[in-house]
């Protein structure tokens, strides 16, 4: 079945720097990719997904593009802010077409 | 429009006890899917269901663990004498329709500790 893989947390980064956190995938055919965010308190949210190839999803200034050559949809924001705080999760779809994949959650924290 | 609500938070159960965990999926919407995260793991899909339906329970374990969406009510998931292994994070979801991945509406979870 299909997994997903995520770089560990926690991830720690100063206002305005640069993003990346990896995700990696493993199917048998080509699932849509998703990243979701939580809050502390709150459930997760859809924060951008993908459904083919090369489809670059993006919202709130994060992007994150699917790349069948590496197996690859790692979360990329320019830019973070203080309130970015939360925990990412990477997820692929399951062949049943409605339940999801989940990586383990990389908690990233923005200091000012 | 309030969101998918789940009950209690944060619940302790001794070995051996029942746990009820509770989600009521937003208005309007009819499916559920309950998922659990084990400590150092990601969200695993559980089990699937419609009111009065169970339509997917390939991710529930085969003993002790039942879920049930009436009617009238929210969705319960119920963990019969539970142990150790069973401390984790049990997220609901829920949808309108039998929809794809993507329209899925989470929960903030419940953490059980088992002592």
């Amino acid at each position: 079945g299909n997994s997903v893989t995520q770089m560990e947390g926690p991830v720690t980064l100063s206002e305005e720097a640069f993003l990346t956190i990896n995700c990696t995938y493993t199917a048998t055919g080509y699932p849509s990719l998703f990243w979701y965010v939580q809050y502390p308190g709150e459930g997760l949210q859809l924060l951008l997904k993908a459904t083919k190839a090369d489809d670059k999803g993006s919202n709130k200034g994060f992007e994150a593009t699917y790349r069948k050559e590496t197996t690859s949809f790692h979360l990329e924001k320019g830019s973070v802010q203080v309130s970015d705080s939360a925990v990412y999760f990477c997820a692929s779809g399951a062949d049943s077409g409605y339940a999801l994949n989940f990586g383990k959650g990389t908690s990233l924290l923005v200091t000012p | 429009n309030a969101g998918v609500m789940q009950n209690p938070r944060h619940l302790v159960r001794r070995r051996g006890q029942e746990a009820r965990l509770r989600c009521s999926p937003m208005k309007g919407h009819s499916h559920v899917y309950w998922y659990r995260q084990l400590p150092e793991e990601g969200l695993k899909f559980m089990v699937y269901l419609q009111k009065e339906n169970i339509i997917d329970e390939s991710g529930m374990p085969k003993e002790r663990f039942s879920a049930e969406f009436p009617k009238e009510g929210p969705s319960i998931l119920r963990i019969q004498q539970v142990v150790r292994g069973d401390s984790a994070a049990y997220f609901c979801a829920s949808s309108r329709a039998r929809v794809n991945n993507d329209e899925q509406y989470f929960g903030p979870g419940t953490r059980l500790t088992v002592t």
